[in-house]
């Protein structure tokens, strides 16, 4: 059983630049997520899911794409890399689709440079 | 707009205390609160939540509690040891989710 796989776990790009950052999940949970974590600022929610097909945003979602074509997958587009994107992103799923009755699963998370 | 209060300074105490942390938030009625455990570049780690209807919780050498009229959860850690040094986050769970930014614990041998 291996949770929430992320890829990669290092990534630098140059402003400008677009990358797509993969989430995997093997517990069949509904709900996944996407985090940024930043020094000070807590995690902050870019993206989420309840299921295959269906996406909203979080607190934090401009200069970022998702989508859910399966269960297991979830990931993130980075369409134009800016500097203010440099960050930490962590990939979570959680097995209820509301009211935070379990808790996340966390990947172990990208740490992206933009130069 | 929320806001979560954790212990702003990190937090050092001696080996078998009781270490305790807390959880101040405002302007959100969670259904649960949850904590969580970080260690330097990992994932958060989930260790336990409770209900807005309970008072305390407890796992092992953990116990958390929660007031929903003070709007504050505390976390315990009782005896202490140095592998418990780590970042402890607590998260308000309800239709949406939100993190806090987390108390260092440096757990002095």
């Amino acid at each position: 059983n291996a949770g929430v796989t992320q890829t990669p776990k290092f990534q630098v790009l140059k402003t400008g630049q677009s990358m797509t950052l993969q989430c995997a999940q093997d517990m069949n949970h509904e709900y996944m997520s996407w985090y940024r974590q930043d020094p000070g600022m807590g995690l902050r929610l870019i993206h989420y899911s309840v299921g295959a097909g269906i996406t909203d945003q979080g607190e934090v979602p401009n200069g970022y794409n998702v989508s859910r074509s399966t269960t297991e997958d979830f990931p993130l587009r980075l369409l134009s890399a800016a500097p203010s994107q440099t960050s930490v992103y962590f990939c979570a799923s959680r097995f209820d689709r509301g009211l935070g009755s379990t808790g996340y699963t966390f990947g172990s998370g990208t740490r992206l440079t933009v130069v | 707009s929320q806001k979560i209060e954790q212990n702003s300074e990190a937090l050092n105490i001696q080996e078998g205390k009781t270490a305790t942390l807390t959880c101040n938030y405002t302007n959100y009625s969670p259904a649960y609160l949850q904590w969580y455990r970080q260690d330097p570049g990992r994932g958060p780690v989930f260790l336990l939540l409770i209900r807005e209807n309970e008072k305390e919780k407890r796992k092992e050498r953990l116990k958390v509690t929660f007031d929903t009229t003070l709007k504050q959860s505390l976390f315990h850690i009782t005896a202490s040891q140095p592998a418990d040094s780590a970042t402890y986050l607590c998260a308000l769970a309800g239709n949406q989710f939100y993190f806090g930014t987390g108390t260092s614990l440096t757990v002095i041998p």
